[in-house]
């Protein structure tokens, strides 16, 4: 069973359009992470979210976490070349439990078109 | 190097082989962590050090599976009498002090281990 779902799987999009992704779950989780992986490395870490409502901007990336902590969103504005990649959601502290296992998506592959 | 560092960076074994994976953590960091990523999947959770205690190993999918960090730096993650389905990414990642609420974990690139 996947606790996070993350949708779309696959998204491709021309440079300069903007894009959203979802990561849902039925679980409240203390935290919600994101992160980047490219091809043949490992995650980095884009941002953390703790509290229910919150929203953090980095750069052209604005992160959203649900009043409930059970779902979050990321939106790109101005998509470009360089942002193609792997993203990833990962709960921290699911339902109570340890809280240091990220529980991750299966993520969204985002291809920017140049 | 600054990073999490981990060795080999890929590994082809036939099935019923031993494979030894390492992992470099940053230096002076205290958490450990291993995680497995399949084709096309998000990470999961193998196995937990705080120093050189192991003190989650839920994750292990099996008992051919082992992890040691026994002097709480270098770790590294066996597996015994490898069969088709243990063909992943395994990926170490370190933090700096001991695991809680919403702390940084820093990935190394992984080993991509195939069993053919």
């Amino acid at each position: 069973t996947q606790l996070l779902e993350q949708s779309p799987q696959f998204l491709s999009i021309q440079e300069g359009e903007n894009l959203t992704v979802y990561c849902n779950s039925s679980s409240v989780f203390s935290s919600l992470q994101w992160y980047r992986q490219e091809p043949g490395e490992g995650p980095v870490l884009l941002v953390t979210v703790v509290t229910g409502g919150e929203v953090k901007k980095l750069k052209r990336l604005t992160f959203q976490f649900g009043d409930a902590r059970k779902d979050s969103s990321l939106h790109i504005t101005a998509a470009q070349p360089g942002d193609t990649g792997l993203y990833l959601c990962a709960g921290e502290g699911w339902s109570g439990g340890s809280n240091y296992k990220l529980t991750f998506g299966k993520g969204t592959l985002l291809t920017v078109n140049p | 190097g600054a990073g999490v560092s981990q060795s080999p960076r890929y590994k082809v074994a036939k099935r019923g082989q031993d494979v030894a994976l390492r992992c470099d953590p940053i230096s002076g960091h205290v958490s450990l962590f291993w995680y497995q990523q399949a084709l096309g999947q998000g990470p999961e959770f193998l196995t937990y050090f705080q120093n050189e205690a192991q003190l989650d190993k839920s994750g292990l999918p099996s008992d051919r599976f082992f992890a040691e960090r026994p002097e709480g730096s270098v770790s590294t993650l066996k597996i015994q009498r490898t069969q088709q389905e243990d063909s992943a990414v395994y990926l170490c990642a370190s933090s700096l002090v001991e695991a809680g609420p919403a702390n940084e974990q820093f990935f190394g690139p992984g080993t991509r281990l195939t069993v053919l």
